[in-house]
């Protein structure tokens, strides 16, 4: 199986301001199609999980231009802007490429 | 697009539960459907696949014993859970692929 690796596990963030979760893969993400299936997701507390990014750097629909991710291969970062209340929680990062799909172990963003 | 789950609750080890998923909001049978669970204070762990042909792929911890399906006519996901162990106490999420669109989540607790 595909490992996600996340880090950090956690990370604190003043209001207004800009962090960066990375994700790793334990190999390509690239897929046959041409396709790299490496999304991003955020669980507010209490929530079901949400789907932020989509194919490493496509905006899901009424996603705030505040999130944007990047990368390629096996190396993935999901940057967030203007940290807004609204976007504490839990990020987590997934792949599709391989099956079984896997998730990385999550990353934890609270405000300082 | 909405995914209500229901059907959870709890058993005792070894029994049978069967969760569905109700979907509205788009063409159901033009997609593939997802199960996905979280074990309580734990992270994202993917369970089945259905594809829009009803071909099915399983994690390794949930084959032979879980069975995904799906009824079209009805607008409806399954997950028939036998053989219950209490590592498979989770909620039980259903999404879109993706996943894009996920439910609210069902709880099912595996205890004596």
């Amino acid at each position: 199986d595909v490992v996600m690796t996340q880090t950090p596990v956690s990370l604190s963030v003043s209001l207004g301001g800009q962090t960066s979760i990375s994700c790793r893969s334990s190999q390509s993400l690239v897929h046959s199609d041409g396709n790299t299936y490496l999304y991003w997701y955020l669980q507010k507390p209490g929530q079901s999980p949400q789907l932020l990014i989509y194919k490493v750097s496509n905006r899901f629909s009424g996603v705030p231009d505040r999130f944007s991710g990047s990368g390629s291969g096996t190396d993935f970062t999901l940057k967030i802007s203007r940290v807004e209340p609204e976007d504490l929680g839990v990020y987590y990062c997934y792949q599709g490429t391989h099956y079984p799909p896997t998730f990385g172990g999550g990353t934890k963003l609270e405000l300082k | 697009v909405q995914l209500v789950e229901s059907g959870g609750g709890l058993v005792q080890p070894g029994k049978s539960l069967k969760l569905s998923c109700s979907a509205s909001g788009f063409t159901f049978s033009s997609y593939g459907m997802h199960w996905i669970r979280q074990a309580p204070g734990k992270g994202l762990d993917w369970v089945a696949y259905i594809s829009s042909s009803s071909g099915t792929v399983y994690a390794d911890a949930v084959k032979g014993r879980f069975t995904i399906s799906r009824d079209n006519a009805k607008n409806t996901l399954y997950l028939q859970l036998n053989s219950l162990k209490s590592e498979d106490t989770a909620i039980y999420y259903c999404a879109r692929t993706g996943p894009d669109y996920w439910g609210q989540g069902v709880m099912v607790t595996v205890s004596s």
